[in-house]
């Protein structure tokens, strides 16, 4: 089955401590992002990436980290969470980056404490 | 710069029909798609615009005016499971898949 997979779905942490959200496609997708939805802000880029080893910076890209060392893989890492990351966080892909439907990870709901 | 806007929410009732407006201003518009979001799960794909005029899908249809920046879904024969929320996204040229969300609309159908 196409799908985009996201561990874990949830997860409490503490203030500063290193955390790493998984995201894998199983599409051969080309483009994939990193969303974050807070109530009243909508989904909003974090990062996003065309390629292997391809990766750039969406609209809110402070204290978020990604890499793109496998094409089906795109993790997320937050070095030194903060209370204001507190956020469901959503993966994303689509064949290419051009106009093409996304689609979206189950997403993961973040609390840092 | 962009900015979208969609109304909060909306209520209808089963069986009828509903329109969820999105107005946008933005430099570089490529395509309007439009995301359907159950309270707690992923957005799915509902549909996309790049043209003048309306797309129809089943009971689903939007609606595209470039000249005037506007947008609308239209749900007919409501359902309970069409409760959720609504997001209208607009695609900018300037980058590779440059989805500018809007806030959403949550539609709650009541019986």
């Amino acid at each position: 089955e196409a799908q985009v997979t996201q561990n874990p779905r949830y997860l409490i942490t503490v203030t500063g401590k290193k955390l790493t959200v998984t995201c894998s496609q199983n599409m051969n997708h080309e483009y994939m992002s990193w969303y974050r939805q807070d109530p009243g802000l909508g989904l909003r880029q974090i990062y996003y990436s065309m390629n292997v080893e391809v990766t750039d910076k969406g609209d809110v890209p402070e204290g978020y980290k990604v890499s793109r060392k496998e094409k089906r893989n795109f993790p997320l890492i937050l070095e030194s969470p903060s209370p204001n990351q507190t956020s469901l966080y959503f993966c994303a892909s689509s064949l290419s980056g051009r106009n093409e439907k996304l689609f979206f990870g189950s997403g993961t709901q973040l609390s840092v404490l | 710069g962009q900015n979208i806007d969609q109304p909060t929410e909306m209520t209808a009732t089963e069986g009828a029909i509903v329109q969820i407006n999105c107005t946008y201003q933005t430099s570089g518009f490529n395509g309007l798609f439009w995301y359907q979001q159950h309270a707690g799960e992923a957005p799915t794909f509902l549909s996309y615009n790049v043209l003048d005029g309306l797309e129809e899908k089943g009971r689903f249809s939007s609606f595209l005016s470039r000249s005037k920046g506007y947008s609308y879904l239209l749900l007919k024969e409501l359902q309970m499971k069409d409760s959720a929320s609504y997001l209208c996204a607009v695609s900018q040229i300037t980058g590779f898949q440059k989805l500018v969300f809007g806030t959403g609309t949550r539609l709650l159908v009541s019986p």
